[in-house]
């Protein structure tokens, strides 16, 4: 069974920092990762998509890499704004599954 | 198109009674999944439709909980004989193809009392 872990649970940091959020998932055998952002009380904004052949995706100021034999990811936050704070998930997308299988996000806070 | 619609956003309901949600995916995707959301928690996957065939259910989606798809169009899940642990956030998601990015919905929040 798939198990995907992101860490830290919560980060805060001052405007303009640059950041990286990190997950990690147990079985290799993906299909694709996918990167999102959810504001309290809301649904999830798609941030994201990397292919399990691929090693990175760019847009603006996010980047996100993956490494699949090690079974990790990372989101790298360029320049954070208040804008920024939200919490991010990471969810695996099975080789074997039509399903997602999510993290319990990180919490972001960008302070002013 | 405005992306994936669900209704209604907010629902109370006393214990024991059936409830109904529906969602509207992008108009050109045929995938469509449900998923259920706790505090705290990451989305955990309930079901999967590729047009009108219901082709994967998790363990989660007991046999109070039923899912359709007429059409391939939208789709509803109806919970039967509510209970206080099903009170959680019901998100819908669609993609057009497998490897293609997931689209969800603002979600439907649900308390039974």
């Amino acid at each position: 069974k798939q198990e995907v872990t992101q860490i830290p649970a919560a980060l805060s940091v001052p405007e303009g920092e640059n950041l990286v959020l990190n997950c990690s998932f147990t079985d290799s055998a993906i299909y694709n990762l996918q990167w999102f952002r959810q504001d309290p009380g809301k649904g999830l904004t798609s941030l994201l998509l990397i292919q399990s052949s691929q090693r990175e995706q760019t847009s603006g100021r996010l980047n996100a890499s993956l490494d699949k034999s090690s079974g990790r990811s990372t989101l790298y936050i360029a320049a954070s704004q208040p804008g920024d704070s939200a919490t991010y998930l990471c969810a695996v997308g099975g080789a074997g599954s039509y399903q997602l299988t999510f993290g319990k996000g990180t919490k972001l806070s960008v302070i002013p | 198109d405005t992306g994936v619609s669900q209704d209604p956003r907010h629902k109370i309901t006393k214990r024991g009674q059936n409830v109904t949600f529906r969602c509207d995916p992008i108009s050109e995707h045929n995938r469509l999944y449900w998923y259920r959301q706790t505090l705290g928690q990451g989305p955990e996957f309930l079901t999967y439709f590729q047009n009108e065939a219901q082709l994967e259910k998790s363990r989660l989606l007991s046999d109070r909980f039923s899912a359709e798809r007429p059409k391939g169009s939208f789709s509803t899940l109806e919970i039967q004989r509510t209970e206080q642990g099903d009170s959680a956030m019901y998100l819908c998601a669609s993609s057009f193809e497998r490897n293609t990015e997931a689209f969800f919905g603002q979600g439907t929040r649900l308390t039974v009392v």
